[in-house]
């Protein structure tokens, strides 16, 4: 079945640590999202990739960075975990929305839920 | 002011009962109006979606959206237990996939 798959789905990093998320799909779709939801928050869009292009929330901290080497594939690197970088990480995908199309479905993986030290 | 507000709950009702879930937002260059349906430990999922004013029946869901007053519903007849998650509603924008979730309402469905 075509998915959104995240790995792993628990993931415990020290303080200051780097750490890698990692986010792949099945479904060919060209636009790839990362949210960070905190526990009984709304889910919190960090950036997207549009294709290739990369568009970060203006409110995103520097230490948040993200990659897409290839369509299937979208990694989340936090480069010096905090405390209250603790969260749930949810990789989501869609197809671009053509002109006129009304339908705008985001198809969500299971999330990594990341601890910190 | 967060741009979307709903009350977090949780609402608990009896099996069968109608469950009635609300949400607010404060821009009104929002057009497109989903819900998400977001089970424990899991990913949301898209529940119903509805473009502009109007309401939009889907099996045991009805979602209506009323633009002049900001004001999006959601009711689930003949609830479940499986019916048991989060509900959080995403308004988006006419152009773009950016979606702006609401906080999130937890149900719970007691048999």
């Amino acid at each position: 079945d075509a998915m959104v798959i995240q790995n792993p789905r628990y993931q415990v990093t020290q303080f200051g640590k780097p750490v890698t998320l990692s986010c792949s799909q099945t479904l060919n779709h060209n636009v790839m999202y990362w949210y960070q939801q905190k526990s009984s928050q709304a889910p919190k869009l960090l950036f997207h990739y549009y294709d290739k292009d990369f568009n970060n929330e203006a409110d995103t901290p520097d230490n948040f960075q993200s990659r897409r080497p290839n369509t299937s594939f979208c990694f989340l690197d936090i480069r010096s975990p905090g405390l209250g970088d603790a969260a749930m990480y949810l990789c989501a995908t869609s197809r671009a929305r053509p002109p006129g199309q009304k339908d705008n479905e985001q198809f969500f993986g299971p999330g990594t839920r990341l601890t910190v030290l | 002011q967060k741009e979307v507000e709903q009350d977090p709950g949780p609402l608990s009702v009896p099996e069968g009962a109608i469950v009635s879930l609300n949400c607010t937002y404060s821009n009104s260059a929002f057009q497109y109006f989903m819900w998400y349906r977001q089970y424990s430990r899991k990913g949301p999922e898209l529940l119903m979606y509805t473009y502009s004013s109007g309401n939009k029946e889907d099996g045991r869901f009805t979602a209506q959206v009323d633009k002049s007053s900001k004001y999006i519903s959601l009711f689930i007849r003949d609830s479940q237990p499986s019916d048991s998650a989060t509900y959080l509603c995403a308004p988006d924008k006419a152009a773009g996939n950016k979606l702006t979730f609401g906080g999130g309402t937890r149900v719970l469905v007691k048999p």
